[in-house]
C-alpha cells in the first residue's frame, strides 16, 4: 500500500542554519504531496503542498519540490528561526483517495 | 476565524469506561476525518465522513470504536469499553471534498486520552 517515510529526528539546529528534512514516498500513479507542521499542544497545519511532478510548494520560507523520479518531497528552509521549532509531517494523498497518509513526523528544535 | 473545535481537550479515564469525543467541523465543510496519533504508530486514519455518511472506517477497531455524525455540525467518536492501548491524541479534521477536487484538511487541537 501507499506509504511515506521521513527522516528520524530530532533535528537540532542553531538559528539561521539551513534545514533539510527528507521525505520519500511509495504510491501508485500520481499522488499529491504535503507538508504539515504541528506546534506544541496544537493540531496540524498545512505548510505547503504540490499536486504534480516538478511542482514546488512554498510557504513561510519553506520549500519542497515533487520529484517523481526519486519519489521524494524533501522540505528545505534556508535560514531557520527559533519559532520554526515544531514537528513536521510529510503526507500523501493517493490519486484516487481522499484521506492523507502521514509519515511518522520529524521534530525540529532550533536554538538561538 | 473559522476553526475545528474538539472537546474535551484532555480526558483521563479508567479501563472499561465509555469515552465520547466530540468535534465541530468548520461550517460548510462536508468531509470530516478522525485520526489517532501515538508515539509508536504516528498518525493513523480511523474513519472519515462525507455529507455525514461514513465513507471509510477501515482503520477503526470495530468491536469497541464507533463514529457518527448526528448532524452536519457535530461528529462523535466513541470508545466502549476503553483500554489502556487506546491512550493517544485523537484529531478531528474537516475539509471540502468530492467531485475529484481536494481542498486542505483543517485540524482541530486534538483530544488527549489517557486510559488507566
Amino acid at each position: 500500500g501507499d506509504s511515506v517515510t521521513q527522516m528520524e529526528g530530532p533535528v537540532t539546529l542553531s538559528e539561521e542554519a539551513f534545514l533539510t528534512i527528507n521525505c520519500t514516498y511509495t504510491a501508485t500513479g500520481y499522488p499529491s504531496l504535503f507538508w504539515y507542521v504541528q506546534y506544541p499542544g496544537e493540531g496540524l497545519q498545512l505548510l505547503l503542498k504540490a499536486t504534480k511532478a516538478d511542482d514546488k510548494g512554498s510557504n513561510k520560507g519553506f520549500e519542497a519540490t515533487y520529484r517523481k523520479e526519486t519519489t521524494s518531497f524533501h522540505l528545505e528552509k534556508g535560514s531557520v528561526q527559533v519559532s520554526d521549532s515544531a514537528v513536521y509531517f510529510c503526507a500523501l494523498r493517493s490519486q484516487a483517495g481522499t484521506a492523507l497518509i502521514f509519515g511518522k513526523g520529524t521534530t525540529l528544535s532550533v536554538s538561538s | 476565524d473559522a476553526r475545528v473545535t474538539q472537546t474535551p481537550r484532555d480526558k483521563v479515564t479508567e479501563m472499561g469506561q465509555e469515552v465520547t469525543m466530540r468535534c465541530q467541523p468548520i461550517l460548510g465543510h462536508n468531509t470530516v476525518f478522525w485520526y489517532r496519533q501515538t508515539m509508536m504508530q504516528g498518525l493513523e486514519l480511523l474513519a472519515y465522513f462525507r455529507n455525514r455518511a461514513p465513507l471509510d472506517d477501515s482503520g477503526m477497531p470495530k468491536d469497541r470504536f464507533s463514529a457518527e455524525m448526528p448532524d452536519a455540525t457535530l461528529a462523535t467518536l466513541k470508545i466502549q469499553p476503553s483500554e489502556p492501548r487506546d491512550s493517544a491524541v485523537y484529531f478531528c479534521a474537516s475539509g471540502l471534498g468530492g467531485g475529484g477536487n481536494y481542498n486542505e484538511q483543517f485540524f482541530g487541537p486534538g483530544t488527549r486520552l489517557t486510559v488507566l
